[in-house]
């Protein structure tokens, strides 16, 4: 495919649960975006990797939240301990550099803890 | 701080009518900014970003770094621009944006 893929498309978790959301990028884009959207909101900055290297996590909420990228192309993003406040949409998004590149959005894993 | 506010959740005009949808921003730097769309089921996508000062689908937006606004606008509505839209804006050199809250445009028939 040529866009961003994500799976699965919607999780639901029970509280307490282990969860992992997985993004494949357009391939040879070097950056790697996750966001996450609430209801209602606009998607807000989680982290951001170059090929392999987390360069910036400062959006992730806590450390329950934890993202990879081991290889440079599919990247996890992984939450612990599900809580209700994680339910939203993640989003991943790659660009084929960074500044001022287009970024490709998938369509996103809607999550909802129970 | 850094930060998109775009005032209007919902905007609603009829077929026809001008359109322009608000945004404003808080950067102490140089912004890169860009308009972002997301039609109905579909993902999200650029839509135009100020950088290249181009007409995408009869949209412009110009950025005004006195007012600190990047207005998107265009001046005949068609029912297909129906969507959400977000402006966001780019700060530093790693590529990631931050959103505004975005503005869900409905044109009438």
């Amino acid at each position: 495919g040529a866009g961003v893929s994500q799976s699965p498309r919607y999780k639901v978790a029970k509280r307490g649960q282990d969860v992992a959301l997985r993004c494949d990028p357009i391939s040879g884009h070097v950056s790697l975006f996750w966001y996450q959207q609430a209801l209602g909101q606009g998607p807000e900055f989680l982290t951001y990797f170059q090929n392999e290297a987390q360069l910036d996590k400062s959006g992730l909420p806590s450390d329950r939240f934890f993202a990879e990228r081991p290889e440079g192309s599919v990247s996890t993003l992984k939450i612990q301990r599900t809580q209700q406040e994680d339910s939203a949409v993640y989003l991943c998004a790659s660009s084929i550099e960074n500044r001022g590149t287009e970024a490709f959005f998938g369509q996103g894993t809607r999550l909802t803890v129970v | 701080a850094q930060r998109v506010t775009q005032p209007e959740k919902l905007l609603s005009v009829f077929k026809g009518a001008p359109v322009e949808l608000k945004c404003n921003y808080s950067y102490s730097g140089s912004p890169e900014l860009f308009w972002y769309v997301q039609y109905s089921r579909q993902r999200l996508q650029l839509l135009l970003r100020h950088i290249s000062r181009e007409s995408i689908k009869g949209f412009t937006a110009d950025l005004n770094k006195g007012e600190t606004s990047f207005h998107l606008k265009k001046p005949f509505a068609q029912e297909e621009d129906s969507a959400m839209y977000y402006c966001a804006l780019s700060p530093g050199n790693t590529g990631k944006l931050i959103f505004g809250q975005g503005t869900t445009l409905q044109v009438k028939p």
